[in-house]
């Protein structure tokens, strides 16, 4: 059972490029969040969505997209990166939203952005 | 303000010396306490939820308990392989589901 799967899992641009983070979840969960991890500010959301075709901004949401066409992938995008970006980004899967909150992590994509 | 602190930022400990992690919370409403384990280069793993004061729950060498303003992770003769970042995060009651908020980890060493 792979659980919660990013791609890719590094990655490195310049200033102004483009790219966009795959997560995909075989748990057939509902919710599916992004989180950005940095040094001493903890995990931090980004986007979440609540099922296939919704998506809604979480504490940290400018300068990224994201898009939730199939209940298994959630794709999180970048239109013109930026240093500030740089990051440890993390999908999350939960069954029940608002619940207990036990959230599954993939293993995270490290972006550098020069 | 929601919030959510975690200390020691870090602690070294002999294998076997017993200690305890704490997490501080500022919430509005208590629904849930979460501690997670992150490996390096690793998503966090959830480890237990406590609900209301007075709780507690064990894993192995773990036990958390919770009162209305902390929670602690005991971390009872630790090995090599308990190593690792213990994340704290809370939800509050009447906030939507995206209010889960992380504490910034205590990250655990054990020195065999």
């Amino acid at each position: 059972n792979a659980g919660v799967t990013q791609t890719p899992k590094f990655r490195v641009l310049k200033t102004g490029q483009s790219m966009t983070l795959l997560c995909a979840q075989d748990m057939n969960h509902e919710y599916m969040y992004w989180y950005r991890q940095d040094p001493g500010m903890g995990l931090r959301l980004i986007h979440y969505s609540v099922g296939e075709g919704t998506t809604a901004k979480g504490e940290v949401p400018d300068g990224y997209n994201v898009s939730r066409l199939k209940k298994q992938n959630f794709l999180l995008g970048l239109e013109s990166a930026a240093p500030s970006q740089t990051s440890v980004y993390f999908c999350a899967s939960s069954y029940e939203a608002g619940g207990p909150g036990e959230l599954f992590f993939g293993e995270g994509s490290r972006l550098t952005v020069l | 303000e929601d919030q959510v602190t975690q200390s020691p930022e870090a602690l070294r400990l002999q294998e076997g010396e017993s200690s305890s992690l704490n997490c501080s919370y500022t919430v509005s409403g208590l629904r849930g306490l979460f501690w997670y384990r992150q490996d390096p280069g690793k998503g966090p793993e959830f480890l237990f939820t406590l609900y209301s004061a007075g709780e507690e729950k064990e894993k192995e060498r773990l036990k958390a308990t919770l009162t209305k303003k902390e929670s602690f992770l005991h971390i009872t003769a630790p090995k090599p392989e308990d190593s690792a970042t213990y994340l704290c995060a809370v939800q509050a009651w009447g906030t939507s589901y995206d209010k889960v908020i992380f504490g910034p980890g205590t990250s655990l060493s054990v020195i065999p």
